[in-house]
């Protein structure tokens, strides 16, 4: 079982809609919690951090832990066509030092016009 | 965070070749790394490319076939030696700032094909 799983899509939504994009993973100690966006051939762009549990709002943005079920979730509001891109979420046991980042595979999403 | 460079950005090379991979970032930064991403799979970590000393591989990754440097706070190269169609691919290095948290910034990576 690996250790974060992430349905690779792809994901069509029409414009406009909300977009869930989820992470499941099975390490309790992981704390730190991120989601970056990749847009093709470019590198990944870090849109979310969040700590433990709860929510976490940026624009159309939503992030949100929780850690009883292991499960983790990035909402998309109005989503556009500039949002089609694939989404990788990440997490870590810790946040001083360096601590590894395990990452999903990534949730491709397709929004149309 | 900060601007991170990578050249070349794509390259097709032949069996048997090394390619090195070269990473700039704009200000000091305390941690590089450099990343594996090949079609449907997770980004994997090759190596923390540790400035002044020996890299520090991944279980799977060895210096023979992935020498790293890091000769100051803002550069580090990859080389990816004695290639295989096995290790075409995405390489990407990122950063950790430092004083902050474990986030990373990546760079634009580079896509390697090898015939």
């Amino acid at each position: 079982q690996k250790e974060v799983e992430q349905d690779p899509g792809p994901l069509s939504v029409p414009e406009g809609a909300i977009v869930s994009l989820n992470c499941t993973y099975s390490n309790s100690a992981f704390q730190y919690f991120m989601w970056y966006r990749q847009y093709s051939r470019k590198g990944p762009e870090l849109l979310m951090y969040t700590y433990s549990s709860g929510n976490k709002e940026d624009g159309r943005f939503t992030a949100q832990v929780d850690k009883s079920s292991k499960y983790i979730s990035l909402f998309i509001r109005d989503s556009q066509p500039s949002d089609s891109a694939t989404y990788l979420c990440a997490m870590s046991v810790g946040n001083t030092g360096f601590q590894k980042l395990v990452f999903g595979t990534g949730t491709r999403l397709l929004v149309s016009p | 965070s900060a601007v991170i460079s990578q050249k070349p950005s794509r390259d097709i090379c032949q069996r048997g070749t090394s390619l090195t991979i070269q990473c700039q970032v704009d200000s000091q930064v305390t941690m590089m790394f450099w990343y594996r991403q090949q079609p449907g799979q997770s980004l994997t970590l090759i190596a923390t490319a540790n400035q002044g000393s020996e890299a520090t591989y991944e279980s799977g990754f060895v210096i023979d076939k992935f020498p790293i440097s890091r000769p100051n706070l803002t550069f580090s190269t990859l080389t990816v030696s004695n290639m295989s169609p096995e290790d075409s691919s995405i390489y990407l290095c990122s950063v950790q700032l430092a004083g902050g948290t474990d986030t990373q910034y990546f760079g634009p990576g580079t896509r390697l094909t090898v015939l």
